[in-house]
């Protein structure tokens, strides 16, 4: 069964550091997301993202944030200047259509570490 | 105002009794879809089931099947023959049908622990 596939599945970094997390979404699927989850909070949306633009995003989302699709297959989430609060497990998501009846498949997710 | 709320932090069941997880929504759009997700210990989210706002029947995939009730704005997944298995983290989810492009909103979660 197709699946989301993410790496690293723990990242650990530096405060200031930049990172990029991965992510291989299913192959028919058109639509990318990325969401976060602070230890023992909810999932929270950071990103949307569709046709090489972003679609939606969160204020959770500033200049700090940037996402791209840079070879048709991978999916990467952008951190530029890492703080004490990114940490968190971070997943990414995709879907075949962007409708509300449409199902988002999660990866297994990374979690970030920033010391 | 919350979109989704989970107003269960833990609930306990004995293995094979029937458990259920409560959710309700808010939202002015007609057209949404309610998602319920598992997190087990090892933390990927797994999903669950699937309700539409237009679906007449409840759905059910398996044990889980879901208790939509609309006029109440309640999605309450139900999950018979509980097994230690079971014992995870369940968020409800919704993804409205508007200009939101799909995103999903969470609800805070419900701890399952399922004792033999």
């Amino acid at each position: 069964e197709p699946e989301v596939t993410q790496t690293p599945s723990h990242q650990v970094t530096q405060m200031g550091q930049e990172v990029i997390l991965r992510c291989v979404p299913i192959s028919n699927h058109l639509y990318f997301y990325w969401y976060r989850q602070i230890l023992g909070q909810k999932v929270e949306f950071l990103v949307s993202f569709y046709n090489n633009e972003i679609s939606e995003k969160s204020e959770i989302f500033d200049d700090q944030f940037s996402v791209e699709r840079p070879d048709g297959s991978n999916f990467t989430l952008k951190i530029r200047s890492t703080k004490l609060e990114d940490s968190a497990m971070y997943f990414c998501a995709s879907s075949e259509e962007g409708g509300y009846t449409d199902t988002q498949y999660f990866g297994p997710g990374t979690r970030l570490t920033v010391l | 105002a919350q979109k989704i709320t989970q107003t269960q932090p833990g609930m306990f069941v004995q293995e094979k009794e029937a458990v259920t997880l409560d959710c309700t929504y808010d939202t002015s759009d007609p057209s949404y879809g309610l998602f319920w997700y598992k997190q087990p210990s090892s933390g990927e989210m797994i999903f669950l089931i699937y309700q539409g706002s237009y679906d007449q029947q409840n759905a059910t995939e398996g044990r889980y099947s879901l208790n939509f009730q609309k006029a109440r704005k309640s999605a309450n997944l139900v999950i018979s023959a509980s097994q230690l298995g079971d014992s995870a983290l369940y968020f409800c989810a919704m993804r409205e049908g508007g200009t939101s492009y799909g995103k999903l909103t969470f609800g805070q979660g419900t701890i399952l622990t399922v004792h033999p």
